[in-house]
């Protein structure tokens, strides 16, 4: 069966430093990998997307970046962190092909102070 | 066009009693998903509908593809403390491009 993976579960971090958040997924190949910010008591906002190795696709211009070196692998990566990306970021995988469901990593509740 | 609109946005109810949200869009949906997520978790899905009219349970969950594809409904019946999370409706439109709902914050009083 599959899983997906993400640590750490929660991070706290000051203004400017910088940020790793990884994802891996087990039991499936070439999975279509996401990562969703989520602030305090709202819904799910994309961020990121990726259908391959190497292959990235920005939803919301912002302070953040994202990886996939490795088929099952999703790195989420800020070089500076801001207060505002506070908040909790999720992982999630589907597979390739039509109207998927997608399965979330448990979240990283992250907070820059 | 494709923007997921979900009501309620929060319930308050007493143990037992029945809940009912739903998700709308103007435009058509090819799925439609129900998700809950517990306190500091990451989302769980409930419910996958896939063709317009399907109904669909999960114990004491039912859910609906609407036939017109542009709306579907979740029914919990009997609610219980357990049942306390934010509920999020899913879709794919017919680009595949996922789409979620703001959440439907559920409160069970015992």
């Amino acid at each position: 069966s599959q899983t997906i993976h993400q640590w750490p579960a929660t991070l706290v971090q000051p203004v400017g430093s910088p940020l790793s958040l990884e994802c891996t997924v087990e039991g499936t190949s070439n999975p279509n990998l996401y990562w969703y910010r989520q602030a305090a008591g709202r819904g799910l906002q994309l961020l990121f997307y990726s259908v391959g190795i190497g292959q990235i696709s920005s939803e919301v211009p912002q302070n953040l970046s994202a990886s996939r070196p490795q088929d099952r692998q999703f790195i989420l990566s800020s070089k500076k962190l801001l207060l505002s990306d506070s908040g909790f970021y999720l992982c999630a995988w589907t597979l390739t092909g039509l109207y998927t469901e997608a399965f979330f990593g448990q979240g990283t509740r992250l907070t820059v102070v | 066009g494709q923007q997921l609109n979900q009501s309620p946005q929060s319930m308050f109810i007493q143990e037992g009693e029945d809940v009912s949200m739903n998700c709308t869009s103007s435009s058509i949906f090819n799925t439609w998903l129900w998700y809950k997520q517990d306190p500091g978790e990451g989302p769980v899905l409930l419910i996958a509908l896939y063709k317009a009219g399907e109904l669909t349970s999960n114990g004491r969950l039912t859910a609906q593809f609407g036939t017109t594809r542009k709306d579907s409904f979740l029914n919990i019946s009997a609610s219980i403390p357990s049942d306390v999370g934010i509920y999020f409706c899913a879709g794919h439109p017919p680009n595949n491009d996922m789409r979620f709902g703001a959440g439907t914050r559920l409160t069970v009083k015992p």
